[in-house]
């Protein structure tokens, strides 16, 4: 199955730097590939999605890149704020429907 | 996007006791699905619920301990059998978007053993 490594676990920036996350799966077949944002005590939210017929996407400061030759992906964050702090999670889609296997998660900290 | 609401939100259950969460969609969907986040760990799938048939578990994870119901196309239950420490986690069921590839997360449901 689906195997999806996702570095680093920890990252801590000062804020207004920019912060990249890296994720690569295993299955050639995978075509979708979303991000999510989970603060402390709350449910993961999707904050930016790629498929596998793109190479890049940007929504304002959130930008995701995909490699599929290499087979990885990575999140980027530009101008971080210290609201950005958070656990992010990339997950991976492969040919089965809607189910998701996700990285280990990287823990953002923002410093004011 | 789509609203999926669940219960409860939290509970503190009693070892060996079991617990049904669940999970109601705004709109139809063809599947949902029931993953578990451990404290300090990521998202781990449990199972896919299927309407009108037995649901369909990953490695690791097995009906007697994870009963599933599926009863209609907005509607899912999870149950969590004779519940132990272990069982202490955050379990959030999520459905695909009936326009694309798009998946979301209900709120999730705390479930803390003691």
């Amino acid at each position: 199955g689906e195997n999806v490594e996702q570095h680093p676990s920890t990252l801590s920036v000062q804020e207004g730097d920019s912060a990249v996350i890296k994720c690569t799966y295993s299955d050639s077949a995978s075509n979708y590939f979303p991000w999510y944002k989970q603060e402390l005590g709350k449910r993961p939210q999707l904050i930016i999605d790629i498929r596998s017929n793109v190479g890049e996407k940007k929504d304002q400061r959130i930008a995701v890149t995909l490699n599929k030759t290499a087979k990885h992906f990575s999140l980027h964050i530009t101008e971080t704020q210290p609201e950005d702090s958070a656990v992010y999670f990339c997950a991976a889609k492969g040919t089965s429907y809607g189910k998701l296997t996700f990285g280990q998660g990287t823990i953002l900290t923002v410093h004011p | 996007s789509a609203v999926i609401s669940q219960k409860p939100s939290r509970d503190i259950c009693q070892r060996g006791t079991s617990l049904t969460i669940q999970c109601q969609v705004d709109s139809q969907v063809t599947m949902m699905f029931w993953y578990r986040q451990q404290p300090g760990q990521s998202l781990t799938l449990i199972a896919t619920a299927n309407q009108g048939s037995e649901a369909t578990y990953e490695s690791g994870f097995v009906i007697d301990k994870f009963p599933i119901s599926r009863p209609n196309l907005t509607f899912s239950t999870l149950t969590v059998s004779n519940m132990s420490p272990e069982d202490s986690s955050i379990y959030l069921c999520s459905v695909v978007e009936p326009s694309g590839n798009t998946i979301y997360f209900g709120e999730g449901s705390w479930l803390t053993v003691v």
